[in-house]
């Protein structure tokens, strides 16, 4: 099956700092969403970025889907922003969709005051 | 608009009951997802479906099964719990077509003791 790969699995930053995640996934794919998930479990969506670039608010996304991956960025962190934020992929079937999400590892994000 | 609702909440079992848990979808929405996330981990892809069809499975034991019905709602059984059951049971709809995007429900977290 497609292979997902995140980048850091951690990352410690100060309020106000800026920061990158990656995902680096091992084939051609029809869907990409970036999640964070909050600490009662709730996965919320950030991004749905099977190519492109995406901006929202603090938050942006590229996806560059010819060199199998995607970076998230996230400007002036704030302590909210602290959690879990996991990339998944659905590998392309030809233009059918299984809904199989195909997750990371996750990157885990501490923004301290 | 409501969102994907999932329902118990909690729930705690003994090993070889047996389990339902509930989800509803976006309104509009025809496919429903379900995956499984242990502690640590990413969520791991148990099944789809699409029009009350099994169109998608993961790689889970028989003892998981699932079923769509008319007004597009699913259940999730699994059938004699092991300790290895314990987890966070998500579900996601999406409209399927144009866009693939997922959105998850606030989760099922089980204990099997």
């Amino acid at each position: 099956g497609i292979q997902v790969e995140q980048s850091p699995p951690d990352l410690i930053l100060q309020e106000g700092a800026n920061s990158t995640l990656r995902c680096n996934f091992s084939d051609s794919v029809n869907n990409l969403q970036w999640f964070h998930q909050n600490p009662w479990g709730q996965l919320i969506n950030l991004f749905y970025i099977p190519s492109g670039t995406k901006q929202n608010g603090r938050l942006s996304a590229t996806t560059v889907a010819t060199e199998r991956y995607s970076l998230l960025y996230i400007s002036s962190s704030q302590t909210t922003d602290s959690g879990v934020y996991f990339c998944a992929v659905e590998r392309n079937a030809g233009g059918t969709s299984y809904g199989k999400l195909t997750f990371g590892q996750g990157t885990i994000l501490t923004v301290h005051p | 608009d409501a969102g994907v609702t999932q329902s118990p909440t909690h729930l705690i079992k003994t090993r070889g009951q047996h389990v339902t848990l509930r989800c509803s979808p976006i309104s509009g929405h025809k496919s429903v997802s379900w995956y499984q996330q242990v502690l640590g981990q990413g969520p791991q892809f148990i099944f789809q479906y699409y029009e009350k069809e099994e169109r998608g499975r993961g790689n889970f034991p028989d003892r998981f099964s699932a079923r769509q019905f008319p007004n597009y709602s699913s259940e999730l059984n699994v059938n004699a719990l092991l300790l290895g059951d314990s987890a966070l049971y998500l579900c996601a709809s999406s409209l399927r077509q144009p866009s693939y995007e997922q959105y998850f429900g606030p989760g099922t977290r089980l204990t099997v003791t």
